[in-house]
C-alpha cells in the first residue's frame, strides 16, 4: 500500500465526457505532481504544484486542468479527451519541490481509457 | 521530454545472479535517483545519490555515479524472483522542481 491514494483506479470515458482524477496524501508534503505514463514508457511530467500553487506546466493541452484545493489534495479535471490520452495517470508528492534531495512518493495511478 | 537513456531495455537472469542496469543523462543534475515499478503499479523510490557522491549502497543495491560521463549504474546482487519489475533512473534538475525519468530497464528474474 502507498501513502498516496488515487481514485478511481480505473476510468473509462467518452470523448465528450467530463471527469476528474483525485489524489490525496497525508504525509505533510508540500509538493504534488501529475505524471502520465504510456505502456512500456517512462512517466512523463505534466504538472508540479508547490505550496498549492502551480509551479510547472509542461505544455500540457488545456483539456487537462489541474487543481490543488489544499496541501493534501490534487485533482486533474479531464474534458474532451482524445483516445491517445489513454494512459496510466500517476500522482506523486514530495516534501518540498524546492528541496532537490526529496524523493517522490507515488500513488498506484488511475488507468484511463478514452473511447 | 526524457532526460536520458537506460540500457539494457530488457534483462532476463536466473535467481541468484546479479543484475546491472545503466543510465545516461544529458544535463547538469543535483542528484540521481532509482525507482522500481511493478506492473500496473506506482513507482517506488529505491535510492538517491547526490552529484558529489560516487557510490552508494542500500541492502542488495549498489549505485554508482560518474558525473564526468553523465552516467550511473544500478547493481542488484543475489537477485530474487520478487525483483522482477521495471527500473527507472531519474534526475532532478539543479532548480529541484523537475524529476525526469529515463526510459527504464525491464528486469525479469527467473526462479
Amino acid at each position: 500500500d502507498t501513502e498516496v491514494t488515487q481514485t478511481p483506479k480505473h476510468l473509462v470515458m467518452g470523448m465528450t465526457n467530463k471527469k476528474s482524477l483525485k489524489c490525496e496524501q497525508h504525509m505533510g508534503h508540500r509538493a504534488m505532481y501529475w505524471y502520465k505514463q504510456k505502456a512500456k514508457k517512462p512517466p512523463e511530467l505534466m504538472f508540479v504544484y508547490s505550496y498549492e500553487k502551480l509551479s510547472i506546466n509542461e505544455s500540457v493541452p488545456s483539456r487537462f486542468s489541474p487543481e490543488c484545493p489544499n496541501s493534501s489534495l490534487l485533482n486533474l479535471h479531464l474534458h474532451a479527451l482524445q483516445p491517445e490520452d489513454s494512459a496510466l495517470y500517476l500522482c506523486a508528492s514530495s516534501q518540498d519541490a524546492g528541496a532537490p534531495n526529496s524523493p517522490l512518493h507515488f500513488g498506484n495511478g488511475t488507468r484511463l481509457t478514452v473511447t | 521530454s526524457q532526460q536520458g537513456e537506460e540500457d539494457p531495455q530488457a534483462l532476463s537472469i536466473q535467481e541468484g545472479e546479479n543484475a546491472t542496469m545503466n543510465c545516461s543523462y544529458k544535463t547538469s543534475i543535483n542528484n540521481l535517483q532509482w525507482y522500481r515499478q511493478n506492473s500496473g503499479r506506482g513507482l517506488v523510490h529505491l535510492i538517491l545519490i547526490r552529484s558529489n557522491e560516487r557510490e552508494k549502497h542500500s541492502g542488495r543495491l549498489r549505485v554508482t555515479l560518474d558525473t564526468s560521463k553523465k552516467s550511473s549504474s544500478l547493481l542488484i546482487t543475489a537477485s530474487r524472483a520478487a525483483d522482477t519489475a521495471s527500473y527507472f533512473c531519474a534526475t532532478v534538475n539543479t532548480g529541484g522542481f523537475k524529476t525526469i525519468f529515463g526510459a527504464g530497464t525491464r528486469l525479469f528474474v527467473k526462479a
